[in-house]
Parts: C-alpha cells; structure tokens; sequence
C-alpha cells in the first residue's frame, strides 16, 4: 500500500479484556516495529520484526504483551487481560533502509 | 546502557533559526535519525547522519559527530507549521530505533 496502515484507529475497552491491534505495512519492507507512545511522551520500543521472526522482543513490558507477523507482512499486537496503563497510543513502522522507518498514524488504546 | 536525551522544550519566533541538541549513549550504531511529529499525528522522518558532519535538507539541517556523541537538528527560518515536538533516534545496528525523549518546538509569530 501507499503507507503503513493500522486498525483501529482508536480502540475503548474494559479492564481485564484482550485486545488486537493490527498493523500492514509498506509492500516489501521487510522490517517492522511497535512502538508505545503516552500522552506526551516519547516512543518506548515493543518489538522488532525481520520477515516473520521476532529477533528483539525485549521491549514488551510483561507476558500479557505477544505479537506476530505473518507473511512478511501484516503484524498483531495483542495485549490480554488489558490494565489501565496500557492506555497508549501504539504505532507501528515499517522500514527497508536502516536510515528511515515509515510510521502509521496508530491506534489509540483506552482502558476503561 | 542505552540512552538519548534531549531538552524537553525550545520556543522561537517565526523567521528564527533553532538548534535541537541531541546526546546519547550507546556502544555503538549505524546512524542518528530525526524525526518530526505533529500533535496527534504520526513522527515522520525528517533527516539521517551516517557519518559525521553537517546533512542539509531544505531549511532542516542535522549534524553528528560520534567523537562528541552529540548530533543536532537545525531548523532555519522557522514557520508557524513548524511547530511540532522533534525525536532523535538511533539505529541500533539495524535491530531497532531507539528514539529520545523528544523536544517540543513551539514558534511565535
């Protein structure tokens, strides 16, 4: 696609229940990332994809935190039993060159 | 460990020129990147520094010297849309960005 594409765009849901974020990014790169952003704040790094293999995971905050990427190319994050300081805004990029990571516009998690 | 920082806030007037300090921490790295975000917006790339020295992009500019671990953003005759907070990130040998804690750039008229 023309750029890095998430869903939702914005998320509300209870305490204590799962969520699913997903991320397609830009045909053909084969790098992608989440990132966690609080209100403002900087981008606290989740979890780092090469093609379908997660090499860097030591971002997620805890085990209710997993993601996968199939295909080299659409990614989930899934967060279970979901607190109240989950509610971030979580962005994904995606990138070919180690210079430049294209963003998509995220997906803003309130727990309520 | 592993760590940039960056003042949190810079203020000037429209027309101005502002310098964005960045200095990190890390045993090493492929290169210092910039990036801009807009409030409620995606960051979006704005610069890259492989090597030391001055890269010029329009009216932004950046600048790394490795020896210093300090690089910088120039921004030159600053607009009223150049209001934005401004990250700087480095890429960790190609596993991920690590990104500071940003700068908040408000321009005057």
């Amino acid at each position: 696609g023309a750029g890095v594409s998430q869903s939702p765009s914005n998320k509300v849901t209870e305490k204590g229940k799962d969520v699913e974020l997903r991320c397609d990014p830009i045909s053909g790169h084969t790098a992608l990332y989440w990132y966690r952003q609080r209100l403002g704040q900087g981008l606290e790094f989740l979890i780092y994809f090469q093609g379908n293999s997660a090499p860097d995971k030591s971002g997620l905050p805890s085990d209710r935190f997993s993601a996968e990427r199939t295909g080299e190319s659409v990614s989930t994050l899934t967060i279970q039993r979901t607190q109240q300081e989950d509610s971030a805004v979580y962005l994904c990029a995606s990138s070919l060159l180690r210079a430049e990571a294209f963003f998509g516009q995220g997906t803003r998690l309130t727990v309520v | 460990g592993q760590s940039l920082e960056q003042p949190s806030e810079v203020t000037a007037v429209e027309g101005a020129i502002v310098q964005i300090n960045c200095t990190y921490q890390t045993s090493g790295f492929y290169g210092l990147s910039w990036y801009q975000q807009h409030d409620g917006g995606a960051p979006t790339f704005l610069s890259y520094n492989a090597l030391d020295g001055l890269e010029e992009t329009g009216r932004f500019s950046s600048f790394l010297s490795r020896s210093d671990s300090y690089g910088y953003l120039l921004l030159q005759e600053l607009q009223m849309k150049d209001s934005a907070s401004y990250f700087c990130a480095y890429d960790n040998y190609g596993q991920n960005f690590v990104f500071g804690p940003g700068t908040r750039l408000s321009v005057l008229p």
